[in-house]
């Protein structure tokens, strides 16, 4: 089944601690990305991968990282949690403009 | 650079009549436009996509949008609401200069809108 998955799907944790949040795709997709999503502030774009090695920011990537290492995955990395960056976030990919598959979202709590 | 500005948070209707969710947009490039629904706990699925063909695109359940250039408009409409329809919905603007056209760059969210059908 074609599908982009992310994990964990809930994560609770302290300010300062390293986290990383994984996404995989089997589609061989070479687009992904990144979202967090507010109330009232709709999806905001953090970072954005053309293809393996190539990555670029999106409108909001203070705190975060990410990496290409292979072509399935980009996980997103948040090197010192701070409480503002509790939100619902959201791994995308896709293939020559297609459309954008969604996986199920992570929701982050940063106390 | 590039923005998207949904022009209502929240849109009520009854069942039956039709709907109407505003979106304008600015772009440095021609622009890609996007409109993707988002059901309660759920994630997101791609009503329609417009990228420089057909001015007016048409969707699935029912729902379409007209590119207006002049306007920088991409509103989404559908003849008749159902209650299933009852969700979030985002409009999307992306960036292909960069890419040749081929795939996506930055993706720009509106900040969403909230359809409520009451029966």
């Amino acid at each position: 089944e074609a599908q982009v998955t992310q994990n964990p799907r809930y994560l609770i944790t302290v300010t300062g601690k390293k986290l990383t949040v994984t996404c995989s795709q089997n589609m061989n997709h070479e687009y992904m990305s990144w979202y967090r999503q507010d109330p009232g502030l709709g999806l905001r774009q953090i970072y954005y991968s053309m293809n393996v090695e190539v990555t670029d920011k999106g409108d909001v990537p203070e705190g975060y990282k990410v990496s290409r290492k292979e072509k399935r995955n980009f996980p997103l990395i948040l090197e010192s949690p701070s409480p503002n960056q509790t939100s619902l976030y959201f791994c995308a990919s896709s293939t020559r403009g297609a459309q954008l598959f969604f996986g199920s979202g992570t929701q982050l709590s940063v106390l | 650079a590039q923005s998207v500005t949904q022009l209502d948070s929240h849109v009520s209707v009854s069942e039956g009549t039709p709907v109407l969710l505003r979106c304008n947009y600015s772009s440095s490039y021609s622009p890609s436009l996007f409109w993707y629904v988002q059901h309660p706990n759920k994630g997101l699925q791609l009503l329609l996509k417009y990228t420089s063909a057909a001015t007016l695109v048409k969707g699935i359940n029912g729902f379409e949008a007209e590119f207006k250039k002049s306007e920088t408009s991409f509103h989404l409409t559908k003849p008749s609401a159902h209650m299933s329809d009852a969700a979030e919905y985002f409009c999307v603007v992306s960036s292909l200069a960069n890419a040749g056209g081929t795939s996506y760059g930055k993706l720009t969210f509106g900040q969403g809108t909230i359809l409520t059908v009451h029966p």
